[in-house]
């Protein structure tokens, strides 16, 4: 779906686990948003990151949850001390710059189960 | 605090009819808006966007309006095609904020043969 890969496709883990989830952004993108969708609901907001930097975290749980963009390799989204309420599917989106208007692309997402 | 609303749940239509989506905002600072198209299990696709500087952009068979007093925007899809069927969400950004989208929660549409 536009390039952006993510991973896994699918993700069980009980309670009090982490939950680690991987994006790899469309080749030529460098900025990386996370995206939410709680059932019966749009997409929310997470966090933006540009490579090595965190632009925007106003959408993210203040604990538990941490999201990094490092110099090498893909974009993880970290949940740690999983909750029933956690269960969602999560969506990466990338865009190549922040000038003009610029459509984000979406990978297939996460989806997340809590047992 | 839902800055963007698409109150029509779900939407069916004949195929070949016009389908028309709607969606509302609050925030009268937004100033490009976009369409998603989203089949169960994969992510959204880029539809069609607009800037607010517009008041129509069209790509085919479809067209997004913006009514910019009235908050209002609308994706028309015209003939509407079996393929169509999907959840339609419609997001909205504001440039001097960042580049934050707000979207909202989607327009379930059925297109029928």
């Amino acid at each position: 779906n536009a390039g952006v890969m993510q991973n896994p496709r699918h993700l069980v883990r009980r309670r009090g686990q982490e939950a680690r989830l991987r994006c790899s952004p469309m080749k030529g993108h460098s900025h990386v948003y996370w995206y939410r969708q709680l059932p019966e609901e749009g997409l929310k907001f997470m966090v933006y990151l540009q490579k090595e930097n965190i632009i925007d975290e106003s959408g993210m749980p203040k604990e538990r949850f941490s999201a990094e963009f490092p110099k090498e390799g893909p974009s993880i989204l970290r949940i740690q001390q999983v909750v029933r309420g956690d269960s969602a599917a999560y969506f990466c989106a990338s865009s190549p710059s922040l000038g003009g208007n610029q459509p984000q692309h979406f990978g297939d997402g996460t989806r997340l189960s809590i047992l | 605090d839902q800055q963007v609303k698409q109150n029509s749940p779900s939407l069916s239509v004949q195929e070949g009819r016009i389908s028309i989506l709607n969606c509302d905002y609050t925030n009268s600072m937004f100033d490009y808006f976009l369409w998603y198209k989203k089949y169960p299990a994969e992510g959204p696709t880029f539809l069609i966007s607009i800037s607010s500087i517009k008041d129509k952009n069209e790509d085919g068979r479809f067209t997004v309006f913006l009514n910019k007093s009235a908050k209002h925007l609308s994706l028309h899809i015209v003939p509407s095609q079996p393929g169509d069927s999907a959840v339609y969400f419609c997001a909205a950004r504001t440039s001097n904020t960042g580049n934050q989208f707000y979207f909202g929660t989607g327009t379930s549409l059925t297109v029928i043969p």
